[in-house]
Protein backbone atom coordinates (compact mmCIF):
# COMPACT_ATOMS: atom_id res chain seq x y z
CA UNK A 1 0.00 0.00 0.00
CA UNK A 2 0.91 3.43 -0.91
CA UNK A 3 2.78 5.62 2.21
CA UNK A 4 3.48 9.30 2.58
CA UNK A 5 6.25 10.52 4.90
CA UNK A 6 6.66 13.90 6.35
CA UNK A 7 10.13 13.55 7.84
CA UNK A 8 9.53 16.66 10.12
CA UNK A 9 6.07 17.45 12.45
CA UNK A 10 7.47 20.55 13.14
CA UNK A 11 9.54 23.42 11.90
CA UNK A 12 10.42 26.70 13.29
CA UNK A 13 11.31 29.65 11.26
CA UNK A 14 12.01 33.22 11.43
CA UNK A 15 10.37 35.27 8.98
CA UNK A 16 12.84 35.81 5.47
CA UNK A 17 14.60 32.57 6.58
CA UNK A 18 13.82 29.86 3.82
CA UNK A 19 12.22 27.19 4.39
CA UNK A 20 12.04 23.38 3.27
CA UNK A 21 10.04 20.84 4.31
CA UNK A 22 10.68 17.33 3.48
CA UNK A 23 8.25 14.52 2.39
CA UNK A 24 8.83 10.97 0.77
CA UNK A 25 6.43 8.25 -0.99
CA UNK A 26 7.11 4.35 -0.83
CA UNK A 27 5.22 3.65 -4.22
CA UNK A 28 7.76 3.20 -7.50
CA UNK A 29 4.91 3.47 -10.04
CA UNK A 30 3.76 6.44 -11.66
CA UNK A 31 1.74 8.78 -9.14
CA UNK A 32 0.58 12.44 -9.29
CA UNK A 33 1.60 14.51 -5.88
CA UNK A 34 0.03 17.15 -3.69
CA UNK A 35 0.97 19.75 -1.01
CA UNK A 36 -2.08 21.27 0.80
CA UNK A 37 -2.15 23.64 3.40
CA UNK A 38 -4.58 24.24 6.25
CA UNK A 39 -4.67 27.55 8.14
CA UNK A 40 -6.35 27.26 11.54
CA UNK A 41 -10.04 26.33 12.23
CA UNK A 42 -10.36 25.58 8.46
CA UNK A 43 -10.29 22.82 5.52
CA UNK A 44 -7.42 22.20 3.10
CA UNK A 45 -6.35 24.44 0.39
CA UNK A 46 -4.04 23.13 -2.47
CA UNK A 47 -0.67 24.83 -2.70
CA UNK A 48 0.69 22.87 -6.01
CA UNK A 49 0.27 19.49 -7.28
CA UNK A 50 2.99 17.19 -9.66
CA UNK A 51 0.76 15.10 -12.71
CA UNK A 52 3.44 15.28 -15.27
CA UNK A 53 6.20 17.29 -17.56
CA UNK A 54 8.75 19.39 -15.52
CA UNK A 55 9.83 18.30 -12.26
CA UNK A 56 9.96 21.97 -10.33
CA UNK A 57 6.30 22.66 -9.62
CA UNK A 58 5.50 26.37 -8.66
CA UNK A 59 2.36 26.98 -6.49
CA UNK A 60 0.19 29.67 -5.00
CA UNK A 61 1.96 31.88 -2.12
CA UNK A 62 5.44 32.10 -4.18
CA UNK A 63 5.76 27.91 -2.93
CA UNK A 64 7.97 25.54 -5.34
CA UNK A 65 8.37 21.65 -5.05
CA UNK A 66 10.57 19.12 -7.02
CA UNK A 67 9.52 15.65 -8.01
CA UNK A 68 12.38 14.00 -7.45
CA UNK A 69 11.44 10.32 -8.89
CA UNK A 70 14.87 8.21 -8.07
CA UNK A 71 14.41 9.13 -4.21
CA UNK A 72 10.99 9.23 -4.25
CA UNK A 73 10.56 12.73 -3.04
CA UNK A 74 8.47 15.93 -3.31
CA UNK A 75 9.69 18.59 -0.81
CA UNK A 76 8.25 21.49 -0.59
CA UNK A 77 9.71 24.99 -0.44
CA UNK A 78 10.50 28.77 -0.47
CA UNK A 79 12.98 31.02 -0.34
CA UNK A 80 11.63 33.70 2.28
CA UNK A 81 8.76 32.78 4.54
CA UNK A 82 6.30 35.67 5.69
CA UNK A 83 3.99 35.12 9.41
CA UNK A 84 1.27 34.33 7.46
CA UNK A 85 2.70 31.20 5.95
CA UNK A 86 2.29 29.58 9.62
CA UNK A 87 0.20 26.71 9.13
CA UNK A 88 -0.16 23.03 8.66
CA UNK A 89 1.00 21.27 5.47
CA UNK A 90 0.39 18.07 4.26
CA UNK A 91 2.17 15.98 1.35
CA UNK A 92 -0.26 13.30 -0.76
CA UNK A 93 0.02 10.98 -2.84
CA UNK A 94 -2.59 9.30 -5.55
CA UNK A 95 -3.49 5.95 -4.87
CA UNK A 96 -2.21 3.32 -7.62
CA UNK A 97 -5.36 1.75 -7.44
CA UNK A 98 -7.35 4.00 -9.57
CA UNK A 99 -9.74 4.85 -7.01
CA UNK A 100 -8.98 8.35 -7.11
CA UNK A 101 -8.29 8.37 -3.73
CA UNK A 102 -5.27 10.05 -2.06
CA UNK A 103 -2.74 8.95 0.87
CA UNK A 104 -1.94 11.81 3.18
CA UNK A 105 0.87 12.50 5.03
CA UNK A 106 0.55 13.18 8.56
CA UNK A 107 1.53 16.97 8.22
CA UNK A 108 4.40 19.60 9.11
CA UNK A 109 3.18 22.18 11.32
CA UNK A 110 5.48 25.50 10.34
CA UNK A 111 5.53 28.15 12.31
CA UNK A 112 7.44 31.34 11.41
CA UNK A 113 8.32 33.87 14.02
CA UNK A 114 8.95 37.28 14.09
CA UNK B 1 -15.16 28.10 -7.85
CA UNK B 2 -15.87 24.68 -6.31
CA UNK B 3 -17.78 25.31 -3.16
CA UNK B 4 -17.69 22.49 -0.74
CA UNK B 5 -20.07 23.34 2.24
CA UNK B 6 -20.71 21.03 5.22
CA UNK B 7 -23.60 21.57 7.86
CA UNK B 8 -21.91 22.84 10.87
CA UNK B 9 -18.84 24.04 11.70
CA UNK B 10 -18.83 23.23 15.40
CA UNK B 11 -21.13 20.21 16.96
CA UNK B 12 -21.56 18.73 20.42
CA UNK B 13 -23.60 15.31 21.36
CA UNK B 14 -23.78 13.30 23.87
CA UNK B 15 -22.11 9.60 23.97
CA UNK B 16 -24.57 7.53 22.14
CA UNK B 17 -26.29 10.20 20.77
CA UNK B 18 -27.37 9.12 16.34
CA UNK B 19 -25.23 12.11 14.72
CA UNK B 20 -25.33 13.43 10.90
CA UNK B 21 -22.83 15.50 9.23
CA UNK B 22 -23.87 16.83 5.78
CA UNK B 23 -21.54 17.80 3.22
CA UNK B 24 -22.91 19.58 0.02
CA UNK B 25 -20.99 20.08 -3.14
CA UNK B 26 -22.39 22.51 -6.36
CA UNK B 27 -20.09 21.28 -9.22
CA UNK B 28 -21.50 17.85 -10.17
CA UNK B 29 -18.26 15.99 -8.78
CA UNK B 30 -18.30 12.24 -9.53
CA UNK B 31 -16.30 11.40 -5.97
CA UNK B 32 -16.86 12.69 -2.69
CA UNK B 33 -14.73 11.45 0.60
CA UNK B 34 -15.18 12.09 4.73
CA UNK B 35 -12.00 12.21 6.60
CA UNK B 36 -11.50 12.82 10.16
CA UNK B 37 -8.24 14.28 11.30
CA UNK B 38 -6.36 13.54 14.40
CA UNK B 39 -3.18 15.80 15.75
CA UNK B 40 -0.14 13.70 14.76
CA UNK B 41 -2.34 11.74 12.42
CA UNK B 42 -3.13 13.62 9.71
CA UNK B 43 -6.07 12.52 7.49
CA UNK B 44 -7.53 9.26 7.68
CA UNK B 45 -9.90 7.82 5.39
CA UNK B 46 -13.61 6.63 6.59
CA UNK B 47 -15.43 6.10 3.25
CA UNK B 48 -16.20 7.57 -0.36
CA UNK B 49 -18.57 7.41 -2.99
CA UNK B 50 -18.01 7.67 -6.70
CA UNK B 51 -21.65 7.92 -7.60
CA UNK B 52 -24.85 8.40 -6.05
CA UNK B 53 -26.33 5.32 -4.00
CA UNK B 54 -22.53 4.05 -4.46
CA UNK B 55 -19.97 3.48 -1.16
CA UNK B 56 -16.58 2.15 -0.19
CA UNK B 57 -15.08 1.91 2.70
CA UNK B 58 -11.83 3.76 3.35
CA UNK B 59 -8.65 3.09 6.41
CA UNK B 60 -10.88 3.40 9.35
CA UNK B 61 -14.92 2.56 8.33
CA UNK B 62 -15.52 1.37 11.91
CA UNK B 63 -18.59 3.24 13.56
CA UNK B 64 -19.81 5.10 10.36
CA UNK B 65 -22.09 4.69 7.77
CA UNK B 66 -22.79 7.52 4.54
CA UNK B 67 -25.44 7.62 2.83
CA UNK B 68 -25.42 9.53 -1.24
CA UNK B 69 -28.97 9.50 -2.55
CA UNK B 70 -28.00 13.05 -4.46
CA UNK B 71 -25.45 13.57 -6.05
CA UNK B 72 -24.39 16.91 -4.61
CA UNK B 73 -24.78 15.48 -1.31
CA UNK B 74 -22.63 13.10 1.00
CA UNK B 75 -23.93 12.35 4.85
CA UNK B 76 -21.37 11.01 7.45
CA UNK B 77 -23.42 9.25 10.10
CA UNK B 78 -22.30 8.39 13.32
CA UNK B 79 -25.01 5.50 14.63
CA UNK B 80 -23.73 5.84 18.54
CA UNK B 81 -21.47 8.68 18.83
CA UNK B 82 -18.50 7.63 21.62
CA UNK B 83 -15.67 9.84 23.48
CA UNK B 84 -13.44 8.26 20.58
CA UNK B 85 -15.17 10.16 17.70
CA UNK B 86 -14.43 13.29 19.13
CA UNK B 87 -12.37 14.48 16.26
CA UNK B 88 -12.36 17.01 12.95
CA UNK B 89 -14.37 15.84 10.14
CA UNK B 90 -13.02 17.01 7.17
CA UNK B 91 -15.33 16.37 3.26
CA UNK B 92 -13.63 16.69 -0.05
CA UNK B 93 -14.89 15.78 -3.36
CA UNK B 94 -13.16 15.65 -7.05
CA UNK B 95 -14.65 15.70 -10.83
CA UNK B 96 -13.39 12.09 -11.53
CA UNK B 97 -10.88 13.06 -13.77
CA UNK B 98 -8.04 14.61 -11.72
CA UNK B 99 -7.14 13.79 -8.58
CA UNK B 100 -7.02 16.71 -7.13
CA UNK B 101 -8.95 17.42 -3.98
CA UNK B 102 -11.83 20.47 -2.90
CA UNK B 103 -12.27 20.40 1.08
CA UNK B 104 -15.15 21.69 3.03
CA UNK B 105 -14.53 24.08 6.22
CA UNK B 106 -14.74 21.24 8.38
CA UNK B 107 -16.76 20.19 11.24
CA UNK B 108 -15.22 20.12 14.66
CA UNK B 109 -17.49 17.28 16.64
CA UNK B 110 -17.10 16.82 20.38
CA UNK B 111 -18.64 13.60 22.03
CA UNK B 112 -19.37 14.14 25.78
Amino acid sequence: AQSVTQLDSQVPVFEEAPVELRCNYSSSVSVYLFWYVQYPNQGLQLLLKYLSGSTLVKGINGFEAEFNKSQTSFHLRKPSVHISDTAEYFCAVSDPGGSEKLVFGKGTKLTVNP
Amino acid sequence: DVKVTQSSRYLVKRTGEKVFLECVQDMDHENMFWYRQDPGLGLRLIYFSYDVKMKEKGDIPEGYSVSREKKERFSLILESASTNQTSMYLCATTPGTTYEQYFGPGTRLTVT
